[in-house]
């Protein structure tokens, strides 16, 4: 069984550019669900995708969006990219949504440096 | 706003003693929490979960206590070896959405030998 996967694992933005990040969920599971982790804090919930819709989503503004592909691989873009968005990145799978308790499997993560 | 608090940002055990991690949440709602380890470099790995209709779950060396009415869930770890070092983050969330995890800010955890 393959875990969740992320790529890059490292990578350099200026301000202003726009970044995409890369996430294949374990098989099986058709929920992703993206997380930004700043330093010292914990991960907090950027928005969660269920068979390619967005189902959910945290305090982040719009330049923030996301897309699930029909295998499940899911894509976070980040537009406009400001210094504040330096940190990990994290992607992590589920096998089911709403109505039932699970818990969610995490990729290595995405390290951002904006500069 | 904070929902999920874990206030004590470092804690040092001894080998073979019990390491105790505590988190407390705001949000009544709340019914399904976990805790996650986290080494350096890794993402989050899941250790172990607990529905708000039990009080206890106990996996291994790896016990979660919840107490609903104080909002406080914390782990015990016993014995605590040196491989548990790391940082552990608590999440909570509502089953009913389910879509969000709240986490909290993590306790690094070092295991003296």
């Amino acid at each position: 069984e393959t875990g969740v996967t992320q790529s890059p694992t490292h990578l350099i933005k200026t301000r202003g550019q726009q970044v995409t990040l890369r996430c294949s969920s374990q098989s099986g599971h058709n929920t992703v669900s993206w997380y930004q982790q700043a330093l010292g804090q914990g991960p907090q919930f950027i928005f969660q995708y269920y068979r390619e819709e967005e189902n959910g989503r945290g305090n982040f503004p719009p330049r923030f969006s996301g897309l699930q592909f029909p295998n499940y691989s899911s894509e976070l873009n980040v537009n406009a990219l400001e210094l504040d968005d330096s940190a990990l990145y994290l992607c992590a799978s589920s096998p089911r949504l709403t109505g039932s308790s699970y818990e969610q499997y995490f990729g290595p993560g995405t390290r951002l440096t904006v500069t | 706003d904070q929902q999920v608090k874990q206030n004590s940002p470092s804690l040092s055990v001894q080998e073979g003693r019990i390491s105790i991690l505590n988190c407390d949440y705001t949000n009544s709602m709340f019914d399904y929490f976990l805790w996650y380890k986290k080494y350096p470099a890794e993402g989050p790995t899941f250790l172990i979960s607990i529905s708000s209709i039990k009080d206890k779950n106990e996996d291994g060396r790896f016990t979660v206590f919840l107490n609903k009415s104080a909002k406080h869930l914390s782990l015990h770890i016993v014995p605590s070896q040196p491989g548990d070092s790391a940082v552990y983050f608590c999440a909570a969330s509502d089953s009913n959405t389910g879509n969000q995890f709240y986490f909290g800010t993590g306790t690094s955890l070092t295991v003296i030998p």
